[in-house]
């Protein structure tokens, strides 16, 4: 089936270091999403994307967040400076549809630890 | 309070069983319902997404729905030891941007 790729699998940075976690959406897919899902907890929604813009962002995207997807590579979620609390494995989605009656499909997650 | 609440939180069924998850959603503008399965350490892969009232099956997996009291439920028939995982409900609004609001999730461990 459709693939997202997610890289790095995994990274572990000292906090108040920069870390840029990518996503190679399905390709024709034009909504792209970041979740965070800390160990054992919920799969909590970030921010999503169409279109070059953001179109709606949570609570948890805090200012030190930010994406992108110049010109067609890869979707980005930055992160600067880090925290304790950005430890957690963040998963990238796309679809192809709007409106939540698109499926979303997964990558495998990038697993970021911060010390 | 949680938006998607889902029960219960973990299920043991033997091979061969019936499992049965529950999940509802607090939030009326919600007409979507989605069911992934999350193996540990692996990405959430849709198993089911019903809108409409009624029944839904594929193979050995039913999806319920009753839009009034916005509930839905799995059901795996004939469970296997490689059905053991992370079962998430999530739910989506027509119209909305799109994105998901998932439950905790039910854990089931399917014994030999």
């Amino acid at each position: 089936g459709p693939k997202v790729l997610q890289i790095p699998s995994h990274q572990i940075i000292d906090m108040g270091q920069m870390v840029t976690l990518n996503c190679d959406p399905v390709s024709n897919h034009l909504y792209f999403y970041w979740y965070k899902q800390i160990l054992g907890q919920q799969m909590e929604f970030l921010v999503n994307f169409y279109n070059g813009k953001v179109m709606e962002k949570s609570k948890l995207f805090k200012d030190q967040f930010s994406v992108e997807r110049p010109d067609g590579s890869y979707f980005t979620l930055k992160i600067q400076p880090t925290a304790l609390e950005d430890s957690a494995v963040y998963f990238c989605a796309s679809s192809s549809r709007p409106g939540g009656t698109g499926q979303l499909y997964f990558g495998e997650g990038s697993k970021l630890t911060v010390l | 309070q949680q938006k998607v609440q889902q029960s219960p939180e973990s299920l043991i069924v033997p091979e061969g069983g019936m499992a049965s998850l529950n999940c509802t959603s607090s939030d009326r503008n919600v007409d979507y319902f989605w069911w992934y399965r999350q193996h540990s350490g692996k990405s959430p892969k849709m198993l089911m997404s019903i809108f409409s009232n009624g029944e839904k099956e594929e193979g050995r997996f039913t999806v319920h729905l009753n839009k009034a009291s916005l509930h839905t439920s799995l059901h795996i028939r004939d469970s296997q030891p490689s059905d053991s995982a992370l079962y998430l409900c999530a739910a989506s609004m027509t119209g909305n941007t799109g994105k998901l609001i998932f439950g905790l999730g039910t854990t089931l461990q399917v014994q030999p």
